[in-house]
């Protein structure tokens, strides 16, 4: 089966710098890549997802680049903010809900 | 629109006692999952459906049963709870296939402690 793995699993960084997240899976099939980001004691909700057709995609400070032939793929937070703090999870799909993989998570502080 | 609903949110149990966690989805979707997070380990699959009255095994469904007798609820079991099992439960649900935009929507959680 789909093995992902997330690095780092702790990330520090001071307001307004960048903040970039690894991910890397096995299997070829997988061709839908989810990152959802689960504040303090709530929910996971999606922040931006990417198909394996398209290397990268851009949301107003977030971004995901994906690199097939690697097979992995990262998210790369700029100017970053204190609201931002977060526990950032990776997934990885063939495209059916039910075959969605996630990384370990990573913990995300923003400092002032 | 209330989304996805986890019913209790917490929960103490002693080993070998039994429950049920609900999970109830308005938005008509086919596909639910039950999830568990442990520490370290991200989320992990237990159960999964495709449709009502269809139930699928994930990574890991040793100790949990399920069933999903209406399309907008998944019941997540645990017969015989132990101490491995104290985690935090989250159910999700889905459109059919998982297209760009297009989210599996996550409950609240419910948190599970057995002793």
């Amino acid at each position: 089966g789909e093995n992902v793995e997330q690095h780092p699993s702790t990330l520090s960084v001071q307001e307004g710098d960048s903040a970039v997240i690894k991910c890397t899976y096995s299997d070829s099939a997988s061709n839908y890549f989810p990152w959802y980001k689960q504040e303090l004691g709530k929910r996971p909700q999606l922040i931006i997802d990417i198909r394996s057709n398209v290397g990268e995609k851009k949301d107003q400070r977030i971004a995901v680049t994906l690199n097939k032939t690697a097979k992995h793929f990262s998210l790369h937070i700029t100017e970053t903010q204190p609201e931002d703090s977060a526990v950032y999870f990776c997934a990885a799909s063939p495209g059916t809900a039910s075959k969605l993989t996630f990384g370990t998570g990573t913990r995300l502080q923003v400092t002032l | 629109n209330a989304g996805v609903t986890q019913t209790p949110k917490f929960r103490v149990l002693k080993t070998g006692q039994s429950m049920t966690l609900l999970c109830a989805q308005d938005m008509n979707h086919e596909y639910m999952y039950w999830y568990r997070q442990d520490p370290g380990m991200g989320l992990r699959l237990i159960h999964y459906s495709v449709g009502e009255g269809t139930t699928a095994k994930g990574e890991v469904p040793d100790g949990y049963n399920v069933s999903r007798l209406k399309k907008q609820n998944f019941l997540l079991g645990l017969e015989s709870a132990a101490p491995s099992q104290t985690s935090v439960y989250f159910c999700a649900s889905s459109r059919q296939d998982l297209i760009p935009n297009t989210e599996a929507f996550f409950g609240q959680g419910t948190r599970l402690t057995v002793v």
